[in-house]
């Protein structure tokens, strides 16, 4: 198993600005996810976060607006770039070995945007 | 299209009852089938994976069930505890793509009352 932990748990932010959320696991794994959920909604996939080359996104993400880096097997940022309210969400990281096997998650980045 | 479907949306049960959440899905290729619980705030955390081959499989008090020729699923809860209140989604796992992909339902929001 692996344990995933982000930084910050919750923040609140300003129109147009930007917040970096950091996903550390405890262990190293194949594939690092990043989602996000609205509120009473279930997961929706951002992109996966690919070692040492460009995230893949989903369609209707973009890297200018969700600019992902993964440097290493166990570290990955999502930046929330020129944030509106629309992006008041909760922004979930996740980790496995692959996307046909056990993927585990960590607690989430609440973000509200004011 | 690829759909994950859930019922009933939310539950209400009184503590020590037993309770059985559905899941329906059109999928294809079909991988395997997970039950993941989501506490308010948190992350969700994996009950069971199931593949195609395995038709019942449980974790302690949760059970769960996959009929790949009908593809339906469903989760038991035995003998339910104020601490299983929580949101269970089901995700179903497809081959396709360079990586494949996870189908999420929307989940059903539990609530066990005392």
């Amino acid at each position: 198993s692996a344990v995933i932990s982000q930084k910050p748990s919750r923040d609140i932010c300003q129109r147009g600005t930007s917040l970096t959320i950091q996903c550390q696991v405890d262990s190293q794994v194949t594939m690092m996810f990043w989602y996000r959920q609205q509120p009473g909604q279930s997961l929706t996939l951002i992109a996966t976060a690919n070692q040492g080359s460009e995230a893949t996104y989903e369609s209707g993400f973009v890297i200018d607006k969700f600019p992902i880096s993964r440097p290493n097997l166990t570290f990955s940022t999502l930046t929330v770039s020129n944030m509106s309210p629309e992006d008041s969400s909760i922004y979930l990281c996740s980790g496995g070995q692959g996307i046909h096997y056990e993927q585990y998650f960590g607690p989430g980045t609440r973000l509200t945007v004011t | 299209k690829n759909q994950v479907e859930q019922s009933p949306q939310s539950l209400i049960i009184l503590e020590g009852k037993n309770c059985t959440l559905q899941c329906n899905y059109t999928v294809s290729p079909f991988s395997n089938l997970r039950w993941y619980k989501q506490d308010t705030g948190r992350g969700p955390v994996s009950l069971t994976i199931m593949t195609f081959s395995e038709n019942t499989k449980s974790n302690g008090r949760y059970t769960a069930t996959l009929d790949a020729d009908t593809k339906q699923s469903s989760l038991h809860i035995t003998a339910s505890q104020l601490s299983d209140s929580a949101s269970y989604i089901c995700v179903v796992s497809a081959y396709g793509g360079s990586q494949g992909n996870l189908i999420f339902g929307k989940g059903t929001k539990l609530s066990v009352k005392p």
